[in-house]
Formats: structure tokens, C-alpha cells, sequence
């Protein structure tokens, strides 16, 4: 089967910077995407790594080590509007692009 | 180019009742997903659909059925809705080629409540 641990909450000060963990046990493996969702909102795309490394998007970056199963999310000088829910998901469907989601990280961004 | 796209928003059901919820998508992408959310959980995947005509089960397919007759649709339908089926419901698209292909693009949602 597959599962995905992150941790359910996270608590950091504006400016500071918060990194979200993120382990996984699947049975294939493609790649590890990260979507942020707002309260009450939608899922949005921050970041795809395929392969080990670190992939920078502005003010977050998103790492993977494949050999540990294990990949983070990096927000750095965090503002008030980063508080929402991050989620790790694994693409593991091939060709049909499919992807398992973890339950998710709660980040309160407090001033 | 409204993205996805889902009707209706919002539902109230009764026990056994039956509804059916659109999802529609104008990126002209071959692959759809329908995602349920419960409180405090991530999305977990109901049926998705590689292209018009083809579906498949994904991860909790019992009590849903879907369908995709046009490519822009994927429709997903519920013919005996059970409480246990009280959640957000969450309509996804993608394509296989091009920069976009690892990006799920998520609909608004629809929440339904079945009492």
C-alpha cells in the first residue's frame, strides 16, 4: 500500500522560516509534488521533484532524497497569507499520472 | 479560461437519495480525477479517467460511480448516498505532455452533506 507521513502541525513567526517534512512508502515512485490549500479553498501546485536535489520557486523551495524516501518543503521569510495546509503527495500512477496525498500540515503563521 | 469547473457547490441529501456531480474542465487535458476530502485528511482519490470513454477505481471507489463521454467531463454519481458519504469532493484535471503534466489542477469543490 502506500502511505505518506507529515507532520499535522506547524508554528512559525512572520519572517522566519519553516520546513515540512514529508517520508514515504509506496510502491512505485515518479516523483513528489507539494499543493498548498487554503481554508475552505482548493488545492494549488507549489512544486514537483523527480529527481534528489533541491528545486527553488521564490520564496519556497522543495527538496528530495529518493535513496531515504523522504523530501521537504522549504517557506522562508513566511508572511501571514502562508498560513494553510501543505500537503506531500506521491506520483505513483505512471502514465495515468496519478498521485496519493498525505493528510497534510497545518501551518499557523503567527505576527 | 475558467479552469475546472463544478456543479454544484454545495448539496444536502437524504439517505438513499441519488445525485450525480459535473465536473468541467476547459485546458483540454486527457486526465481527470475525482478526489474526496474529509476533516483534517488529505485527498484520497474515488476514480479518475486517462481519456473520453475510459474510466478506472482508484484508491475508494465503492458507492461512486463516473463517467466520461466528452472529454471536457467527468461526471461523478452517487446512486445511494450513505452519512458516510458527507465530504468535499474535489475535481482534478492534468495532461500527460507538456510543462504541466506533474500539476494536478483542482476545481472548487463541492460540498455534500447526506443526512
Amino acid at each position: 500500500g502506500q502511505s505518506l507521513e507529515q507532520p499535522s502541525e506547524v508554528t512559525a513567526v512572520e519572517g522566519a522560516i519553516v520546513q515540512i517534512n514529508c517520508t514515504y512508502q509506496t510502491s512505485g515512485f515518479y516523483g513528489l509534488s507539494w499543493y498548498q490549500q487554503h481554508d475552505g479553498g482548493a488545492p494549488t501546485f507549489l512544486s514537483y521533484n523527480a529527481l534528489d536535489g533541491l528545486e527553488e520557486t521564490g520564496r519556497f523551495s522543495s527538496f528530495l532524497s529518493r535513496s531515504d524516501s523522504y523530501g521537504y518543503l522549504l517557506l522562508q521569510e513566511l508572511q501571514m497569507k502562508d498560513s494553510a495546509s501543505y500537503f506531500c503527495a506521491v506520483r505513483d500512477g505512471g502514465n495515468a499520472g496519478k498521485s496519493t496525498f498525505g493528510d497534510g500540515t497545518t501551518l499557523t503563521v503567527k505576527p | 479560461n475558467a479552469g475546472v469547473t463544478q456543479t454544484p457547490k454545495f448539496r444536502v441529501l437524504k439517505t438513499g437519495q441519488s445525485m450525480t456531480l459535473l465536473c468541467a474542465q476547459d485546458m483540454n487535458h486527457e486526465y481527470m480525477y475525482w478526489y474526496r476530502q474529509d476533516p483534517g485528511m488529505g485527498l484520497r482519490l474515488i476514480h479518475y479517467s486517462v481519456g473520453e470513454g475510459t474510466t478506472a477505481k482508484g484508491e475508494v471507489p465503492d458507492g461512486y460511480n463516473v463517467s466520461r463521454l466528452k472529454k471536457q467531463n467527468f461526471l461523478l454519481g452517487l446512486e445511494s448516498a450513505a452519512p458516510s458519504q458527507t465530504s468535499v469532493y474535489f475535481c482534478a484535471s492534468n495532461t500527460p505532455s507538456g510543462g504541466a503534466y506533474n500539476e494536478q489542477f483542482f476545481g472548487p469543490g463541492t460540498r455534500l452533506t447526506v443526512l
